[in-house]
């Protein structure tokens, strides 16, 4: 069974909506995270929560807005999409902020018309 | 400025043959050297992973060389097979940051 799950897998959208990427995790994890990946880009960091609370925002854009219901969920909303927003943004998570080690989700895959 | 970077871009080999994939850094207070191997449509997952007071970790058929002094580092893959075919990314956190700082990935093809 996986063990993070992100939803959709794939999305299509056009510019100027907006979307939320679902992520959940079922590792008993207290830290979760959110990467990019751009084409031909390395993955890039974009937050991380722990035990539910934002600890770090290296986004610059105010569009992207992450949202945690639950210690297990970590899902991203983004608004007013753009083109460049086109990317496979995936969701990770560790047992504590400390954890070296990161597990990762297998990708929503964002196409922005 | 790529913090860490990653060798060759692409790299094709024959079945049973050695593939090396390179990574290199700048900065020296890196303290964790994750690789994480990408099929497609899957989840990154983590592979093997080192720290530098080891200058080599090994796991199988997978091993890494560090070089402190050069900030250098390679992932070895012995009797390569074609289900290693794989995007491979090398990817570094600093002590008390939690964040990864990854490569750009080494697409390896695996040829039988």
């Amino acid at each position: 069974d996986p063990k993070i799950i992100q939803k959709p897998k794939y999305l299509v959208a056009v510019t100027g909506s907006e979307k939320i990427l679902i992520c959940e995790q079922y590792l008993g994890h207290n830290a979760m995270y959110w990467y990019r990946q751009s084409a031909k880009k390395p993955l890039e960091f974009m937050f991380s929560y722990s035990y539910q609370k934002l600890m770090d925002n290296q986004t610059a854009s105010s569009r992207f807005q992450p949202q945690s219901s639950k210690k297990n969920h970590l899902d991203l909303q983004i608004t007013a999409l753009k083109p460049d927003d086109s990317a496979t943004y995936f969701c990770a998570s560790s047992q504590d902020r400390g954890s070296y080690e990161q597990y990762f989700g297998p990708g929503t895959r964002l196409t922005v018309l | 400025q790529q913090q860490v970077r990653q060798s060759p871009q692409s790299l094709t080999v024959w079945e049973g043959e050695t593939a090396i994939l390179n990574c290199s850094y700048e900065d020296s207070t890196f303290d964790y050297f994750p690789w994480y191997r990408l099929f497609p449509g899957e989840s990154p997952a983590l592979l093997i992973a080192i720290r530098p007071v080891s200058n080599k970790k090994e796991d199988g058929r997978f091993t890494i060389f560090f070089n402190k002094r050069e900030k250098k580092l390679s992932l070895h893959i012995t009797d390569s097979q074609p289900g290693d075919s794989a995007t491979y990314f090398c990817a570094a956190r600093r002590t008390g940051n939690y964040k990864y700082v990854f490569g750009a990935g080494t697409r390896l093809k695996v040829i039988a």
